[in-house]
């Protein structure tokens, strides 16, 4: 049981480059979200999905998109990589209504 | 705005002594509160909850108090030990949301020999 994975775990992009993180979970679990983390800020959802196939908006959504195909996957894609995206980068999962787990994280950082 | 505040950036507590957290809220929708404890280059780890339904919640050395009329809960730990060390951040969701979590930015508690 691995548990939440995020590949990659560092990445150094250009402004203007595209990439997409992805995580992955194999508990199971009908929910899972991308946080960023930000010094002083805390952690602030990006977008989260509650199955598969479907996706939602949270927090601080611009600048970023998602998909969830299959249900243990989720993708976090930045079309057009800017340095206010420069950050640390949480994937979780939980059930419907439970504690989330979460991953290693992604440190990025864009030039 | 932020809806879930933790004022005290750092804290630091001797060995073997109390360490007390402490989080507010703003939010009255919120009705299920935890707290995850966070090492360097690692992701938050799941510590305690408190459902609003209660005012306490133990588990081993982890107590978590909330007040609902003051929006304002705390996190105890007793005795605190070196491996506590870390930072730790307070999250608060509402029934009907989908288990999102808003954070608060987090306190780093320094346990000391």
């Amino acid at each position: 049981n691995a548990g939440v994975t995020q590949t990659p775990k560092f990445r150094v992009l250009k402004t203007g480059q595209s990439m997409t993180l992805l995580c992955a979970q194999d508990m199971n679990h009908e929910y899972m979200y991308w946080y960023r983390q930000d010094p002083g800020m805390g952690l602030r959802l990006i977008h989260y999905s509650v199955g598969e196939g479907t996706t939602a908006k949270g927090e601080v959504p611009d600048g970023y998109n998602v998909s969830r195909l299959k249900k243990q996957n989720f993708l976090l894609g930045l079309e057009s990589a800017a340095p206010s995206q420069t950050s640390v980068y949480f994937c979780a999962s939980s059930y419907s209504a439970g504690v989330g787990d979460f991953g290693p994280g992604t440190r990025l950082t864009v030039l | 705005d932020q809806q879930v505040k933790q004022n005290s950036p750092s804290l630091s507590v001797q060995e073997g002594r109390i360490s007390i957290l402490n989080c507010d809220y703003t939010n009255s929708m919120f009705d299920y509160f935890l707290w995850y404890k966070k090492y360097p280059a690692e992701g938050p780890t799941f510590l305690i909850s408190i459902s609003s339904i209660k005012d306490k919640n133990e588990d081993g050395r982890f107590t978590v108090f909330l007040n609902k009329s003051a929006k304002h809960l705390s996190l105890h730990i007793v005795p605190s030990q070196p491996g506590d060390s870390a930072v730790y951040f307070c999250a608060a969701s509402a029934t009907g949301t989908a288990s999102k979590l808003t954070f608060g930015t987090g306190t780093r508690l320094q346990v000391t020999l």
